[in-house]
């Protein structure tokens, strides 16, 4: 069965700092899509990122980007010059045949 | 702003009662996704509908059940409810059947007392 673990319940980070959520996951799986999700205090579930398998390359978007370890099967969210908006709690999920959630890491950022 | 509405906002009642959780997608989107998140479990998914037709199923209870309609809103009912079915219920969509990025709704706030 898949499984997706986040092994940080909780992280912080300095303004304008950068910070490396982890997550790593487990599937037998060839094809699949991973995903970071954020979840601000309103409860809004937001897409962040999202990495196709087939794809070698790191997605990034603006101040985001992945590092994609398909051997590893880790899947890190990397944030550079946080901004206390970034302050959420960060989901990475797995989409191939079952979607699967991590259990989320709470993301403070300080001013 | 998704797209995607859900209906009732907050929603409380009691034990043994049953309640209907409703979801429109955005325009277009053929899948609808259910998912619970409990305040100590994260999120789990439940149930996925494609164009009328159930297409997954997670950890979704007995007591519980979904359907998709002609319009393809979807509702998730609860029944005989208990004091863990507590929790912030989400619906999801998705233009295709898989593979996409996941619209969520605000999702709904239930309440058993």
């Amino acid at each position: 069965a898949q499984t997706v673990t986040q092994s940080q319940p909780e992280m912080s980070v300095q303004e304008a700092e950068t910070v490396t959520l982890s997550c790593t996951y487990d599937t037998s799986e060839s094809d699949y899509y991973l995903f970071w999700y954020k979840q601000p205090p309103s409860r809004q579930m937001i897409l962040v990122i999202r990495q196709e398998a087939y794809k070698q390359q790191n997605a990034t978007e603006n101040r985001f980007s992945v590092n994609f370890q398909k051997a590893a099967k880790s899947f890190s969210l990397k944030i550079s010059d946080s901004q206390l908006g970034d302050a959420a709690m960060y989901f990475c999920a797995y989409h191939g045949n079952k979607l699967v959630f991590g259990a989320g890491t709470i993301l403070r950022v300080k001013s | 702003d998704s797209g995607v509405t859900q209906t009732p906002k907050h929603l409380i009642t009691a034990t043994g009662q049953r309640v209907t959780l409703r979801c429109s997608p955005r325009s277009g989107d053929l899948s609808v996704y259910w998912y619970q998140q409990s305040l100590d479990q994260g999120l789990q998914f439940l149930i996925q509908y494609y164009n009328g037709e159930e297409r997954a199923k997670g950890n979704i209870l007995e007591r519980f059940s979904a359907q998709q309609f002609p319009d393809l809103h979807s509702e998730l009912n609860l029944s005989s409810l208990e004091l863990g079915d507590s929790a912030l219920y989400f619906c999801a969509s998705t233009p295709g059947g898989s593979w996409s990025e996941q619209f969520f709704g605000p999702g709904t706030r239930l309440t058993v007392l």
